[in-house]
C-alpha cells in the first residue's frame, strides 16, 4: 500500500537556523507531492508542490523542496527559520487510485527556539 | 484559489447525538472532500462528495455515520450521527480547484473541532 513516511514528529531548531523536513514516500509510480503547514486551529495551507516539473520546488514562506526519484523523497527545508514557522507540518502524495486523492504524512511539528 | 468556510468551528456534544457540519466555498467546484483529523494525528479521508452524486466513501468509514450532502457546487455538509467519545476529532473539508501557481490543488477550511463527552 501507498506511504507517507515523515521522520520525526517533532523538530526543534534555532532562530536563523538551517530548518530541514523529511519525507519519504512508496510509490511504484512518481506522484504528485506536496508539503502542507498547518497553524494552531487552522486548516491546512499549501507551502509548494510538485507536479513533474522542475525537481527543486520553491514554495511560500522562503521554503522549497527537492524531489529525488532515486531516494523515494520530498524533503522540505527553509535556510533560516523564523520564529512565525512554528507549526504542524505534513507531506502528502497523490494516489495511485486517483490522483485527486492524497495520502497525508503523520505529521512534524516544527518547534523555534528564540 | 479558493475560499472555504466552516460552520459550526468547534462544538461540545453529548454521545447519541449528531451533528451536521456545514462547508461553503466562494466559487463553484466539482469536487469536495471531508477529513478526519484525530487528536494529535494526521489527516484521513473519510469520502469524496460531487454534485450529482452519491458520495464514495474510503475503506473503514460508512453513509450511516457519516451521512454527506452535495446539494450544489458551492456547498456541502458531514454529518457526524450517534456520536461517541472516539468521534471527537478535527473535521475538515477541502476542494479540488486551480491553484494560483497553475495546477490543481486542494484547497482546506479551517476546520470544525468536535468534542464528544
Amino acid at each position: 500500500a501507498q506511504s507517507v513516511t515523515q521522520l520525526g514528529s517533532h523538530v526543534s531548531v534555532s532562530e536563523g537556523a538551517l530548518v530541514l523536513l523529511r519525507c519519504n514516500y512508496s510509490s511504484s509510480v512518481p506522484p504528485y507531492l506536496f508539503w502542507y503547514v498547518q497553524y494552531p486551529n487552522q486548516g491546512l495551507q499549501l507551502l509548494l508542490k510538485y507536479t513533474s516539473a522542475a525537481t527543486l520546488v520553491k514554495g511560500i514562506n522562503g521554503f522549497e523542496a527537492e524531489f529525488k526519484k532515486s531516494e523515494t523523497s520530498f524533503h522540505l527545508t527553509k535556510p533560516s527559520a523564523h520564529m512565525s514557522d512554528a507549526a504542524e507540518y505534513f507531506c502528502a502524495v497523490t494516489r495511485m487510485d486517483s490522483s485527486y486523492k492524497l495520502i497525508f504524512g503523520s505529521g512534524t511539528r516544527l518547534l523555534v527556539r528564540p | 484559489s479558493a475560499v472555504i468556510s466552516q460552520k459550526p468551528s468547534r462544538d461540545i456534544c453529548q454521545r447519541g447525538t449528531s451533528l451536521t457540519i456545514q462547508c461553503q466555498v466562494d466559487s463553484q467546484v466539482t469536487m469536495m472532500f471531508w477529513y478526519r483529523q484525530q487528536p494529535g494525528q494526521s489527516l484521513t479521508l473519510i469520502a469524496t462528495a460531487n454534485q450529482g452524486s452519491e458520495a464514495t466513501y474510503e475503506s473503514g468509514f460508512v453513509i450511516d455515520k457519516f451521512p454527506i450532502s452535495r446539494p450544489n457546487l458551492t456547498f456541502s455538509t458531514l454529518t457526524v450521527s450517534n456520536m461517541s467519545p472516539e468521534d471527537s476529532s478535527i473535521y475538515l473539508c477541502s476542494v479540488e480547484d486551480w491553484g494560483l501557481a497553475g495546477g490543481h490543488e486542494q484547497f482546506f477550511g479551517p476546520g470544525t473541532r468536535l468534542t464528544v463527552l
